[in-house]
């Protein structure tokens, strides 16, 4: 299974919004609304902040949203903050009953 | 709240197994719930390695299955991972991971795994 493609890297101001995309196959991402997003700052765990597409989980900042179109799924940060300065990855589950993850984007906030 | 460490050698040596435990405390292995192992190499992106649920039934990417098992410990309340044959291109960060549904939901902090003579 080869690895959901994502820019390797996007850049904003403060305030502005970005959008971070996913791209996979019919496969993964366009066969299944289980898409989900991780945030990772450097030396730390990766944290759930997207899941199922649109979902977020409790605590976590509703300036993130989730959509998908097809087998491109797409991540929004709105009102972008200097905490926001991350790495980016997305996962679908897939038709072979697995796990794939995006190749990771680093967001900088300018 | 649930709680992972992960926990084993820091250092492999080439063509042996490399063999991990991630202690769940806050919560039980037989949950209704499946857990993962990811691995992250350094300074790159993140892996599937593969996921056990509570029966001991288990799912692993292509890529590594014939190299793979992963298996639970109820009575330890660990989920353990073991990888034959490694190589220089297993050292990583291996974290355990527990799914909410169909998705990976709490992270452990990880351990850095080394592959070297």
């Amino acid at each position: 299974q080869s690895a959901l493609t994502q820019p390797a890297s996007v850049s904003g101001s403060p305030g502005q919004s970005i959008t971070v995309s996913c791209t996979g196959t019919n496969s993964d991402v366009g066969a299944f609304n289980y898409v989900s997003w991780f945030q990772q700052h450097p030396g730390k765990a990766p944290k759930l902040i997207i899941y199922d597409v649109s979902n977020r989980p409790s605590g976590v900042s509703n300036r993130f949203s989730g959509s998908k179109s097809g087998s491109t799924a797409s991540l929004t940060i709105s009102g972008l903050q200097a905490e926001d300065e991350a790495d980016y990855y997305c996962t679908s589950y897939t038709t072979t009953i697995s796990y794939v993850f995006g190749t990771g984007t680093k967001v900088t906030v300018l | 709240q649930v709680h992972l460490q992960e926990s084993g050698p820091g250092l492999v040596r080439p063509s042996e197994i490399l063999s991990l435990t991630c202690a769940v405390s806050g919560g039980s292995v037989t949950d209704d719930n499946w857990w993962s192992w990811v691995r992250q190499p350094p300074e790159k992106g993140l892996e599937w390695i593969g996921q056990v649920y509570r029966r001991g039934t288990t799912n692993y990417n292509p890529s590594l299955r014939s190299r793979v098992t992963i298996s639970i410990a109820q009575s330890e309340n660990q989920i353990s991972l073991r990888l034959s044959s490694v190589t220089a291109a297993d050292t990583a960060m291996y974290y355990c991971v527990k799914h909410g549904g169909k998705y990976l939901d709490l992270w452990g902090r990880g351990t850095l795994v080394t592959v070297s003579s």
